[in-house]
């Protein structure tokens, strides 16, 4: 069945460091990726997304491109700030379900 | 836009005590999902409604969980009795879907249940 994959955190990185988050995935099809957000205290929030091979989502300095070959949705940042700490969630959704398969989520911790 | 309403906030209870969570959807949104995040176990779906109609509550823990959704604009949780497994942060989260590519969920701000 469908799965995500992500890897463990917690990630600890000093202020303006780049930022990797690794996701893959297994899938039938052409499911549509999504990275979210969880911040201490709140929801999930959508971060980005692609829907197809090869588009790159990208918000707030974050992006992400899907590729189909290595079945890969890696999260990257050029330069985290204390802000950026939180939970990050890698996920997926098929074409025949509209749930989200959600990796076991990322934890990143910046510090000054 | 309000968002995804999700009440109350907080709660705690003893053990055996009914407990009920509510949530309100995004208006124009046909997709409702309950999950239940725990350290222990990450986060969790437990049913989804599409139309207000039960699509999968494979999720659902055990016969103690139950959730309706009578309208376009409301759903329930309810577990009874409660125990103090049951202690998690759970959310509602709300989608549509137009034609063949699926939408993203947006999730409300959740209720931390403590069952004492």
């Amino acid at each position: 069945g469908n799965s995500v994959t992500q890897m463990e955190g917690p990630v600890t990185l000093s202020e303006e460091a780049f930022l990797t988050i690794n996701c893959t995935y297994t899938a039938t099809g052409y499911p549509s990726l999504f990275w979210y957000v969880q911040y201490p205290g709140e929801g999930l929030q959508l971060l980005l997304k692609a829907t197809k091979a090869d588009d790159k989502g990208s918000n707030k300095g974050f992006e992400a491109t899907y590729r189909k070959e290595t079945t890969s949705f890696h999260l990257e940042k050029g330069s985290v700030q204390v802000s950026d700490s939180a939970v990050y969630f890698c996920a997926l959704s098929d074409q025949t379900t509209d749930k989200l398969i959600f990796g076991t989520g990322t934890r990143l911790q910046v510090f000054p | 836009d309000a968002g995804v309403i999700q009440s109350p906030r907080h709660e705690v209870t003893e053990m055996g005590q009914e407990v009920t969570l509510r949530c309100k959807p995004i208006s124009g949104h046909d997709y409702l999902f309950w999950y239940r995040q725990t350290m222990m176990r990450g986060l969790e779906l437990l049913i989804y409604f599409n139309n207000n109609v039960p699509i999968d509550d494979s999720g659902m823990p055990e016969d103690r969980f139950s959730a309706k959704m009578p309208n376009a604009s409301f759903s329930t949780l309810k577990i009874q009795p409660s125990e103090p497994r049951d202690s998690a942060v759970y959310f509602c989260a709300s989608s549509y879907r137009r034609g063949a590519v699926p939408n993203e969920q947006f999730f409300g701000p959740g209720t931390r249940l403590t069952v004492l």
